[in-house]
């Protein structure tokens, strides 16, 4: 249990576009969700936390209206890259939890972003 | 948001046990430590949380002493399939878990 997809797994997209990434979390209702980039020999750095049915949660230094997140249910997050660039390349992942407070959060596999 | 610090990397051959320490001097009294492991291009899998004391299951072991300012991972007989980046953090349900610089441990052959 606690399954946790990304679709897709990998983009490349031209430099201007927008690239939307979904994560869903497939057997269980996901209180929370949480969008992490990870740049190459690097570390997970959080972008954003969202919850069900509200505005999301921006770390700083990250822009709300280029990272667009919507979380329309308890199974679905969205990450839209506006107007992507290619220092937007990295590897996106997105992380569930089901708000009990023993619980961890699960991660998706990451999508890997390439704007050319 | 307590903050953790692992070994950059460490070495190890297949078969022994490998032990990776954590320190997080700042936990907060409703924080679990969790750790986990992540192979290149993919998202970190769950190994294993625990409070205080031992926790163990079928892949690892966790030691957290009683002040739980540190905790130690330990994998028993590794293989050269353990080679990945462990990640020490701490939080609970609900809350953004920071990942710090995790321990890229090397088992060779």
């Amino acid at each position: 249990g606690a399954v946790v997809s990304q679709h897709p797994s990998r983009v490349i997209c031209k430099s201007g576009t927008s690239v939307k990434i979904e994560c869903r979390s497939l057997d269980f209702q996901a209180t929370t969700m949480f969008w992490y980039r990870q740049f190459p020999k690097q570390s997970l750095m959080l972008m954003a936390t969202s919850n069900e049915g509200s505005k999301a949660t921006y770390e700083q230094g990250v822009e709300k209206d280029k990272f667009l997140i919507n979380h329309a249910s308890l199974t679905l997050s969205t990450l839209t890259v506006t107007s992507a660039h290619p220092e937007d390349s990295s590897f996106y992942i997105c992380s569930a939890d089901r708000g009990e407070p023993t619980d961890t959060q699960y991660f998706g596999p990451g999508t890997r972003l390439t704007v050319l | 948001l307590a903050k953790t610090t692992q070994p950059i990397s460490m070495d190890s051959y297949e078969g022994q046990e490998v032990n990776i320490t954590c320190s997080h001097n700042n936990i907060a009294t409703n924080d679990y430590i969790t750790w986990y492991q992540q192979f290149p291009s993919q998202g970190p899998r769950f190994i294993i949380q625990g409070y205080k004391t031992k926790v163990t299951n079928e892949v690892a072991s966790l030691f957290i002493p009683a002040d739980r300012k540190s905790s130690t991972l330990s994998l028993p007989r590794v293989s050269l399939s353990d080679t990945a980046v462990y990640y020490c953090l701490v939080g609970n349900a609900g809350n953004m878990l920071t990942f710090g610089g995790g321990t890229r441990l090397m088992v060779k052959p």
